[in-house]
């Protein structure tokens, strides 16, 4: 356990629908991120939040929208996605941005499969 | 992030302490060296990280040479569930939001 956890684990959809995934962390960090793992590729950065703030975009499509309600709770909304977006979706905090603060913890990951 | 070498794979038996090393010559003065781990299906997962000193955690601990130029993962007694890759990298003030985490060292753990 990290105390970071995700829901849901699994999740199939249609491109049509809109689905959310949930990262909620309990340990009082203040930046929180969104990653993709697809299969046999690196792992690529999408979004980062640092006290509620977003402070990276990495190019993301807009069918990918996240959102900070607060520092604990990170949600991706998911809404007319393609078959090539079925990958790991992995959510990560740390402390904060500062060098020697900036060590991740991850949860187990969303594994979504888009038919 | 400055680049780093790890072998591509290691075999360790079950029990036996395993040396995951690392390269990293083109190490900045305030570079922290970083190791994480991922386990088939699993998220990443921090390990341990070092400036300059040797570190020891519950999990692992980290010996740096005296340059740092390279640096080396202690598993002091390996388990099934240790078998992962592992990441070697270094993060400093330039080194951007994203973990780079490169190829790691796939370890083997046999029983």
């Amino acid at each position: 356990e990290t105390g970071v956890t995700q829901t849901p684990r699994h999740l199939v959809m249609g491109m049509t629908n809109k689905k959310s995934l949930k990262c909620e962390q309990h340990l009082g960090h203040n930046a929180m991120y969104w990653y993709k793992q697809s299969a046999k590729k690196p792992l690529e950065l999408m979004f980062v939040y640092n006290f509620k703030e977003q402070t990276e975009n990495n190019s993301v499509p807009s069918r990918f929208s996240p959102e900070c309600p607060n520092s604990s709770h990170l949600f991706l909304h998911l809404h007319t996605l393609q078959p090539e977006d079925s990958a790991l979706y992995l959510c990560a905090s740390s402390q904060d941005m500062l060098v020697d603060r900036e060590t991740q913890y991850f949860g187990p990951g969303t594994r979504l499969l888009v038919l | 992030d400055a680049k780093t070498t790890q072998p591509n794979s290691m075999e360790s038996n079950e029990e036996e302490p395993v040396h995951l090393p690392c390269n990293h010559s083109t190490i900045s003065g305030t570079d922290y060296i970083h190791w994480y781990r991922q386990l088939p299906s699993q998220g990443p997962e921090y390990v341990i990280h070092g400036l300059t000193s040797n570190v020891n955690n519950r999990m692992a601990s980290l010996a740096i040479a005296e340059d740092r130029k390279s640096s080396t993962l202690i598993l002091h007694r390996a388990t099934l569930r240790d078998a992962a890759v592992y990441y070697c990298i270094l993060r400093g003030s330039n080194s951007g939001y994203a973990l780079n985490f490169g190829k790691g060292t796939s370890l083997l753990v046999t029983p």
